[in-house]
């Protein structure tokens, strides 16, 4: 049973470009949750989805940040005309059911890199 | 906001000793969680706490939740190499709801042999 995978696990985007980050949660697992990590700042929650629903998005910066959660295929976090500060690394964690009892499994990350 | 505080911030540690690592809320805990990240890579999960007073051990590692739930600690015995990495507790900032987990800023752990 693989884990939650990331792809791709570095990204280099120039400013303006548009950046996809995919994540597939573990089999069995229906809900995904998307984190950033700035450097000094810690792990900051973004956004949580089920399928084909946004649950939670309290985290996510009001402009250029969207997610999705298909029916089919993995979660989508896309970035829009990235900016310098976009760079950080991002990670997914799925469950599921909820939290209780079961924890999170995260993915390896995408480390976006915008020049 | 529920904010959580790790100390120290950092640790370096001669193989073989023991150390501590504490994580402090602002408010009351519903679940508390401890991750290790090496660098470069994802969270890997070590163990959850719900109840006040609760202490679970894995391998070498064990963490308690204090009986008011707004501290937990984590605690090494005999330390090694492997145990190298960034330490991260994570809590639930409310019980039941969004499932989002609000972070501490992660303590990092060196382990010179």
């Amino acid at each position: 049973n693989a884990g939650v995978m990331q792809n791709p696990r570095h990204l280099v985007r120039r400013r303006g470009q548009e950046a996809r980050l995919r994540c597939s949660p573990m089999k069995g697992h229906s809900h995904v949750y998307w984190y950033r990590q700035l450097p000094e700042e810690g792990l900051k929650f973004m956004v949580y989805l089920q399928k084909e629903n946004i649950i939670d998005e309290s985290g996510m910066p009001k402009e250029r940040f969207s997610a999705e959660f298909p029916k089919e295929g993995p979660s989508i976090l896309r970035i829009q005309q990235v900016v310098r500060g976009d760079s950080a690394a991002y990670f997914c964690a799925s469950s599921p059911l909820t939290r209780e009892g079961y924890g999170y499994t995260f993915g390896s990350g995408t480390r976006l890199t915008v020049v | 906001s529920q904010e959580l505080e790790q100390s120290p911030q950092s640790l370096i540690v001669q193989e073989g000793k023991n150390l501590t690592i504490n994580c402090t809320s602002s408010k009351t805990l519903y679940g508390l969680y401890w991750y290790k990240q090496k660098y470069g890579e994802g969270l890997i999960f070590l163990m959850m706490l719900q109840k006040g007073g609760e202490e679970k051990s894995h391998e070498k590692i064990t963490a308690k939740l204090d009986e008011k739930k707004q501290q937990s600690s984590l605690h090494i015995t005999a330390s090694q190499p492997s145990h190298a990495g960034i330490y991260l507790c994570g809590a639930a900032p409310t019980q039941g709801g969004s499932e989002k987990l609000v972070f501490g800023k992660g303590t990092k752990l060196t382990v010179n042999p």
